[in-house]
């Protein structure tokens, strides 16, 4: 089993629509999570962390499920600049990080 | 201020040929990572440099694969003998606290 699975997508959504996806991973002993963005032939760049509490960053919010392990991004009024791969990254020991292979969205006009 | 930069931006080599990867993490940045990243698929961790610690290279998937990380700042990776199967973009990353780490623009590496 993957240490984090991730739907891919594609996820399709016209401008203005919420898009929602999951990621799920393995170590119930993971402590940190994050969601980074990866742009096409780009490196991935840290969007935002995930707090046990649930977080919102402008028109994104992060959830965390310690129970059934699971993480997932909500995405409000969708903008075509939201288009890219989102990956879903949970730590592992020492100071390392794994990745899930990634969800694409692509916001069409 | 500087991001992480890598060298070569693109790599073509033929089977059997060594190459070497170059990697500058931001200045200050103690840690540094080095990932794999195949087409559709996640990053794969490959090597992580920690101060002076010794580096975790659990993630090497073969005795080909070695880096080394000079004077604390610049990592070099080397790829002995080439596969076709080692073609993908790798990826370098640094941190300085927490978990976020900073990535490089990567290396496309292709592999004939």
């Amino acid at each position: 089993r993957k240490e984090v699975e991730q739907d891919p997508g594609p996820f399709n959504v016209p401008e203005g629509a919420t898009v929602a996806f999951n990621c799920t991973y393995s170590n119930s002993a993971s402590q940190s999570f994050f969601w980074y963005r990866q742009d096409c032939r780009k490196e991935p760049k840290l969007l935002m962390s995930v707090y046990s509490s649930g977080n919102e960053d402008g028109r994104f919010t992060a959830q965390l499920n310690r129970a059934s392990q699971y993480i997932s991004l909500l995405i409000r009024d969708s903008k075509l600049s939201d288009s890219a791969t989102y990956l879903c990254v949970v730590n592992r020991p020492v100071l390392k990080l794994s990745f899930g292979a990634g969800t694409t969205v692509t916001v069409r006009a | 201020g500087a991001g992480v930069s890598q060298s070569p931006s693109n790599k073509v080599t033929e089977k059997g040929k060594d190459v070497e990867l170059r990697c500058d993490p931001i200045s200050g940045h103690t840690a540094l990572y080095w990932y794999r990243q195949s087409l559709g698929q996640g990053l794969e961790f490959l090597i992580y440099f920690q101060g002076n610690s010794a580096p975790d290279k659990s993630g090497l998937p073969s005795d080909r694969f070695s880096a080394e990380r000079t004077g604390g700042s610049v990592s070099t990776l080397t790829i002995q003998r080439t596969q076709q199967e080692d073609s993908a973009v790798y990826l370098c990353a640094s941190r300085q606290q927490g978990y976020e780490q900073y990535f490089g623009p990567g290396t496309r590496l292709t592999v004939t």
